[in-house]
């Protein structure tokens, strides 16, 4: 697509629920990254794919946290027992390998009450 | 995690102004960058910086990486309504692959 796409841009979920986040990158960039933004905060790491595989998942908070990214393209974040402090809006970005210009999507608001 | 402390945390200044913003760290970086957020959006990268001293410029906006690899600093030139946002840097620390750390961000208010 033209750009990085983020689904859904809005979720509002129950304490101890599970969640999944969808990002589709644009097409054609094999690097894919995480982050996670708090209210007043800037943008936080989580994890870098290359391809289908995860170069870097030292950012992920703990073990409630895992992402995929299975055929290289579309990657899904996925929170297990969601606690109201993993509130934020998660964002996506993408690039070509080696260049750091990613792009961003708009993000998906995420609200545990 | 790294902290990128960046000044001001929030500026209002006049439509034709020039906007000055820094960002440093203790930790010495490879690479940094400037974003700009507007609400209910992903950052935008503006400015990428890739060795030390180096002074790069994008239409009203000028960058430049600290000579100590620890700071850097953006100007915005005769600002105008749409410069209004949030502006992050980021660094990149060196062995840390693709990773970047942002600041907390500068809220720029341009008054018309």
């Amino acid at each position: 697509g033209a750009g990085v796409s983020q689904t859904p841009s809005n979720k509002v979920t129950e304490k101890g629920k599970y969640v999944e986040l969808r990002c589709d990158p644009i097409s054609g960039h094999t690097a894919l990254y995480w982050y996670r933004q708090s209210l007043g905060q800037g943008p936080e790491f989580l994890i870098y794919f290359q391809g289908t595989g995860a170069a870097d998942d030292s950012g992920l908070p703990n073990d409630r946290f895992f992402a995929v990214r299975p055929e290289g393209s579309v990657s899904t974040l996925k929170i297990q027992r969601t606690e109201r402090g993993d509130s934020a809006v998660y964002l996506c970005a993408s690039s070509l390998t080696n260049d750091y210009g990613y792009t961003f999507g708009s993000g998906t608001r995420l609200t545990v009450v | 995690g790294q902290q990128l402390n960046q000044s001001p945390q929030s500026m209002f200044i006049q439509e034709g102004e020039d906007v000055s913003m820094n960002c440093t760290s203790s930790s010495i970086f490879n690479t940094w960058l400037w974003y700009k957020q507007d609400p209910g959006e992903g950052p935008v990268l503006l400015i990428a910086l890739y060795k030390a001293g180096e002074l790069t410029s994008n239409g009203r906006l000028t960058a430049q990486f600290g000579i100590t690899r620890k700071d850097s600093f953006l100007n915005i030139s005769a600002s105008i309504p749409s410069d209004v946002g949030i502006y992050f840097c980021a660094g990149q620390l060196p062995n840390t692959g693709n990773q970047f750390y942002f600041g907390t961000g500068t809220s720029l208010t341009v008054i018309p």
